[in-house]
C-alpha cells in the first residue's frame, strides 16, 4: 500500500532554531504539495512542485521558509529561523499531473516555543 | 486568483438528520472541485470529485456554476461521519495547472 511518508511526526523546537521537515512522495508521482494547517486558515498551500521544479511558492514566507526537491524521492521544507507563529501541522501530498487525486502524508506537528 | 471559502468552521447535527456543508469558490476558468475528509488521527483522503458525479458513503455534491458553489450533502447523517471536511479546487489549465487550493475546513459533529 503506497503512502506518502513524512518525518518527523512531531517536532518541538526553540524559537530561532532551524527546522527541516521531510517528505517521501509515492513512487512515480511527479507533483508534490506542501500545506500548513491551522485552525484559523485551514489548509494553506505553501508550495508545489512538478517534476522537481517549483511551480508556485507564493504562499510561503520567503524570508524564512524554503522548499526543495533534491531528488524525486525527497521533498524538504525548511524554516530558518523558526518563530512561535510557525507552530502548525505541515502536510505533504503527492499526485500525478493528469490524475486529480492528491495523496496526503500524516503531517508533521511543529511546535515552536 | 483561485479561492475556496467554507463559511462554517463548526457544524453539529443529530444522527439521522440531513447535513449540508457549504463551499463557495472563485476561479476564472472551468473548475475541478473536490471534497476531502480527515477522520480523527487519520490522514486527509479524497471523498468525492465533481467530475465523477458519484455518491460516496451517502454523500453527494453538485457543482453549481451560477452560484459558484459545491455544497456537500447527506440526507441522513451517521455518527461515523464526524470529521473535518475540506473543499478543494484544482486549477485545470494555464501556468498553474494542477494547483490544489483548499478551504478553511468544516468540523462536522454528529451527535447520537
Amino acid at each position: 500500500d503506497a503512502r506518502v511518508t513524512q518525518t518527523p511526526r512531531d517536532k518541538v523546537t526553540e524559537m530561532g532554531q532551524e527546522v527541516t521537515m521531510r517528505c517521501q512522495p509515492i513512487l512515480g508521482h511527479n507533483t508534490v504539495f506542501w500545506y500548513r494547517q491551522t485552525m484559523m486558515q485551514g489548509l494553506e498551500l505553501l508550495a508545489y512542485f512538478r517534476n522537481r521544479a517549483p511551480l508556485d511558492d507564493s504562499g510561503m514566507p520567503k524570508d524564512r521558509f524554503s522548499a526543495e526537491m533534491p531528488d524525486a524521492t525527497l521533498a524538504t521544507l525548511k524554516i530558518q529561523p523558526s518563530e512561535p507563529r510557525d507552530s502548525a501541522v505541515y502536510f505533504c501530498a503527492s499526485g500525478l499531473a493528469r490524475n486529480t487525486e492528491a495523496f496526503f502524508g500524516q503531517g508533521t506537528r511543529l511546535t515552536v516555543v | 486568483a483561485q479561492r475556496v471559502t467554507q463559511p462554517e468552521k463548526l457544524l453539529s447535527v443529530f444522527k439521522g438528520a440531513p447535513v449540508e456543508l457549504k463551499c463557495n469558490y472563485s476561479y476564472s476558468g472551468s473548475p475541478e472541485l473536490f471534497w476531502y475528509v480527515q477522520y480523527s488521527r487519520q490522514r486527509l483522503q479524497l471523498l468525492l470529485r465533481h467530475i465523477s458525479r458519484e455518491s460516496i458513503k451517502g454523500f453527494t455534491a453538485d457543482l453549481n456554476k451560477g452560484e459558484t458553489s459545491f455544497h456537500l450533502k447527506k440526507p441522513f447523517a451517521q455518527e461515523e461521519d464526524s470529521a473535518m471536511y475540506y473543499c478543494a479546487l484544482r486549477n485545470a489549465g494555464g501556468t498553474s495547472y494542477g494547483k490544489l487550493t483548499f478551504g478553511q475546513g468544516t468540523i462536522l459533529t454528529v451527535h447520537p
